[in-house]
């Protein structure tokens, strides 16, 4: 069964400062795909950024990119020159083919403080 | 090209009721999925469906609960016999094909459901 794990229920960071979220998932599966989703207080999710696992070149979106570690299982999302309008919970997702579906990790709430 | 949309926006019912969700996906997506976010939870996938098919319902609880995406109209949710633990935000989304090597889902904004 796939899992997706984020530890950081919680962080923050000043205004124009970066700040890294974690996520880690298990699988067996091959070939999948890695999303970052924001859920920002008006509860719509809001697609971040995507990563393809046959990829070696981590994705960058604007001020979002990630780091891809394959073998580690992990996905950390890196948001650079954070913005008030930052402020959100920021979920990790997995998809595989056979799968259908997305499955997130328990968020973390991000609070950019000006 | 209008996004994801979802009707009604909030919606309150007392226990034992029915609830009937709405979902509209994108124009020229036949792929749709319902997710179910708790209070202080991730979204938890419940079922994925294309026009008239349910593909995977493995997220869907046995009882009271069932789905569906007829040929025209947007898909359904329904909850028979509501109580105060089903109270929580549905999403649905919508992708044009099941493959995410070309393609994304798109959320809707979300129904909260609230149980009395």
């Amino acid at each position: 069964a796939q899992t997706v794990t984020q530890s950081q229920p919680e962080m923050s960071v000043q205004e124009a400062e970066t700040v890294t979220l974690s996520c880690t998932y298990d699988t067996s599966e091959s070939n999948y795909y890695l999303f970052w989703y924001k859920q920002p207080p008006s509860r719509q999710m809001i697609l971040v950024i995507r990563q393809e696992a046959y990829k070696q070149q981590n994705a960058t979106e604007n001020r979002f990119s990630v780091n891809f570690q394959k073998a580690a299982k992990s996905f950390s999302l890196k948001i650079s020159d954070s913005q008030l309008g930052d402020t959100a919970m920021y979920f990790c997702a997995f998809f595989y083919n056979q799968g259908g579906k997305l499955i997130f990790g328990q968020g973390t709430e991000l609070s950019v403080k000006p | 090209n209008a996004g994801v949309m979802q009707n009604p926006r909030h919606l309150v019912r007392r226990r034992g009721q029915e609830a009937r969700l709405r979902c509209s996906p994108m124009k020229g997506h036949s792929h749709v999925y319902w997710y179910r976010q708790l209070p202080e939870e991730g979204l938890k996938f419940m079922v994925y469906l294309q026009k008239e098919n349910i593909i995977d319902e493995s997220g869907m609880p046995k009882e009271r609960f069932s789905a569906e995406f007829p040929k025209e109209g947007p898909s359904i949710l329904r909850i028979q016999q509501v109580v105060r633990g089903d109270s929580a935000a549905y999403f649905c989304a919508s992708s044009a094909t099941q493959l995410a090597a070309t393609d994304t889902q798109y959320f809707g904004p979300g129904t909260r459901l609230t149980v009395l």
